[in-house]
Order: structure tokens, then sequence, then C-alpha cells
């Protein structure tokens, strides 16, 4: 099936810090989302994109759709410790009644 | 307060034996999925359903079946033909999946013994 790179595969920071990480396609995407996966839970939806181009925040978190609509980043600033978790890209295509297609996540980890 | 209730949390199975995990949704939400997660696997799409009584195949259909008899439950049967059954399962609704927005359950962790 389609795929998503998701990078990086993880991230060891100290509090404080700031954070990126970044998915990318070889399709084109007409939605991205990220979502948030503590320890032993379900993923929450963070931020939902739905334009090119669109930068969207969410408190400390900001993401941004692809002009080419084949990737998303997201920054997390100032990092706390309840920022740990994995964190997923998702992405449906630009077809439809397909199903979301999710990245391998990025774990975070942050020390204080 | 609307959610969604996967059950059980922990699940052990011997080799060989089927087992069904149990999605109930509040949110009346028309649309249902069931993921599977593997450490550093991500999230893979099992079944989906859009609508009550019926229902589509995702990457990873094998070895699996589900049902839709009710809009607010969306039960999923590992059955034995599963090569390798251990995973954390995850149950997500929509309200409209068109915009990606998943509501996920808590997951059920199923060990195969």
């Amino acid at each position: 099936g389609q795929q998503l790179n998701q990078s990086p595969q993880s991230m060891f920071i100290q509090e404080g810090e700031d954070v990126s990480m970044n998915c990318t396609s070889s399709s084109i995407f007409n939605t991205w989302l990220w979502y948030k996966q503590d320890p032993g839970e379900g993923p929450v939806l963070l931020i939902a994109l739905y334009k090119a181009g669109e930068l969207t925040s969410n408190g400390r978190l900001t993401a941004q759709f692809g002009i080419t609509r084949k990737d998303s980043f997201l920054n997390i600033s100032a990092s706390i410790p309840s920022d740990v978790g994995i964190y997923f890209c998702a992405g449906q295509l630009d077809q439809a009644g397909t199903a979301l297609i999710f990245g391998k996540g990025t774990t975070l980890s942050v020390s204080s | 307060d609307g959610g969604i209730t996967q059950s059980p949390k922990y699940l052990f199975r011997k080799e060989g034996q089927n087992v069904t995990l149990s999605c109930e949704q509040n949110l009346n939400h028309d649309a249902m999925y069931w993921y599977r997660q593997d450490p550093g696997q991500g999230l893979r799409l099992i079944y989906y359903s859009q609508i009550v009584n019926d229902f589509q195949k995702g990457d990873i259909a094998e070895g699996y079946s589900v049902s839709r008899e009710k809009k607010e439950s969306f039960p999923l049967t590992v059955t034995s033909a599963q090569k390798n059954p251990t995973a954390f399962y995850l149950c997500a609704s929509s309200i409209d999946p068109g915009t990606g927005e998943l509501f996920f359950g808590e997951g059920s962790r199923l060990t195969v013994l």
C-alpha cells in the first residue's frame, strides 16, 4: 500500500529545546494530520491541515501542509516532560472513500 | 461522556484459538476502524466500516474478521489463521471520514502464548 516516510524515528532532547519532525510521500494528499500517542493509550489528534501551504498552531505545536501536498512538518517549541510519546503523521489521499495512511511514528524522549 | 470503549485491555490466548475484541462507541459516528500497531511499524489498517452492515478490508485483513450489525459496535475477531497475532489493537471512529479526524479507543493488547 501507500507509504508515508516519517523522520526522525526517535529523538532524545533536553527540556526546553525545540523539536521538528516531518513526513514525506510520493503521493499527493488532500489532508495531513498529526496525532500523539502516550504509552499504552490510543492516539489523540493534535492538528489537522486541509489546505496546501496551511500553517496551523495549537499551543506550542505548529504544523504545516507542504505546498506540493506531498509533505508536512510538526514543530514543538520549548519542550516539556509531558511531550514524551509517539507522534504520528497521517495523510488522506486525494480520492473519495480512502482511509487514512499513517507514518511509522517519531518517538520523543525529553529529559529534565 | 462520549467516547470509544475497547475491551479487554489485555488478553492472552493460546495458539489456534480465535479471540474477539470489543469496540463500542457512543459518539454517534458512522465510520469505525480497526488498526494494528507493532513496535516501529506505525498503525496499519485491518478493516473499516463507513455504515452499518458494510465494511471494507484494509491493508492487512488476512486472518481477521469483523461485523457491523449496529452503529455503536464494531467487534474484531482474530482468527487462528492470523500467523502473528501478538500486537496492540486500536479501534477508532469518525464522524466524517473525509476529514481524517479519528477518535481512538485505549487499545487492546493481545498476546499469544
